[in-house]
């Protein structure tokens, strides 16, 4: 149980092109989601937190503008790169929390998208 | 403020036990997790343990809290060639939702 789906897994784009990931929860419910950013050899930057029915919530320094999340159901969120430049290149990864039962609940993560910009 | 550390690499012979350490700064931690990163892919979950308690144990994993000195770790009995890969240890906070990742520790088995 508790799969996260993340798709593409791979995607290669122009500059100035505008890219969108998707993040779905297969088997569970998930009002909350992440998304963070991961660059070569380091750890997960947590970039936003995705509401289902809300607006997200951004750390300090993403640029909500550049990177706009939606949360519309339960099972899924999407990350759009608007007009995505090289320095966007980067791993990026979901995660989303189950929201049955009682106790702790811990984040599941999608196996991650890999963007290139040329 | 909150920060985890870990130390970068570990190197172990096949069969050996691992064991991979995490620090943390924020006594208010309420969960720490442990997940893995193979080369390219998300992160698996492996284990959790709450902050009230000084150890937990699943199978080959071993989690051993030192709340006192915010000393977290992860023994991994009789390891694998597939244990290799990037362990990474996280907290929450009371209250919130968000992880705080480590640094991640390379851990690579070598036969």
């Amino acid at each position: 149980g508790a799969v996260v789906s993340q798709h593409p897994s791979w995607v290669i784009c122009k500059s100035g092109t505008s890219v969108k990931i998707e993040c779905r929860s297969l088997d569970f419910q998930a009002t909350t989601m992440f998304w963070y950013r991961q660059f070569p050899k380091q750890s997960l930057m947590l970039m936003a937190t995705s509401n289902e029915g809300s607006k997200a919530t951004y750390e300090q320094g993403v640029e909500k503008d550049k990177f706009l999340i939606n949360h519309a159901s339960l099972t899924l969120s999407t990350l759009t790169v608007t007009s995505a430049h090289p320095e966007d290149s980067s791993f990026y990864i979901c995660s989303a929390r189950d929201v049955r039962g009682r106790g702790v609940q811990p984040q599941h993560f999608g196996d991650g998208t890999r963007l290139s910009i040329l | 403020g909150e920060d985890v550390e870990q130390s970068l690499f570990l190197s172990v012979r096949e069969g050996d036990s691992s064991v991979i350490n995490c620090t943390y700064t924020d006594s208010s931690s309420t969960y720490l997790y442990w997940y893995k990163q193979e080369p390219g892919a998300g992160l698996q979950l492996l284990t959790y343990i709450f902050s009230n308690m000084d150890m937990k144990q699943d199978q080959r994993l071993t989690v051993l809290l030192n709340k006192k000195d915010k000393h977290l770790s992860l023994r991994i009995a009789d390891t694998q060639t597939g244990d290799s890969a990037i362990y990474f240890c996280a907290e929450t906070m009371y209250n919130t939702d968000k992880l705080i990742f480590g640094t991640g520790t390379r851990l690579q088995v070598f036969p």
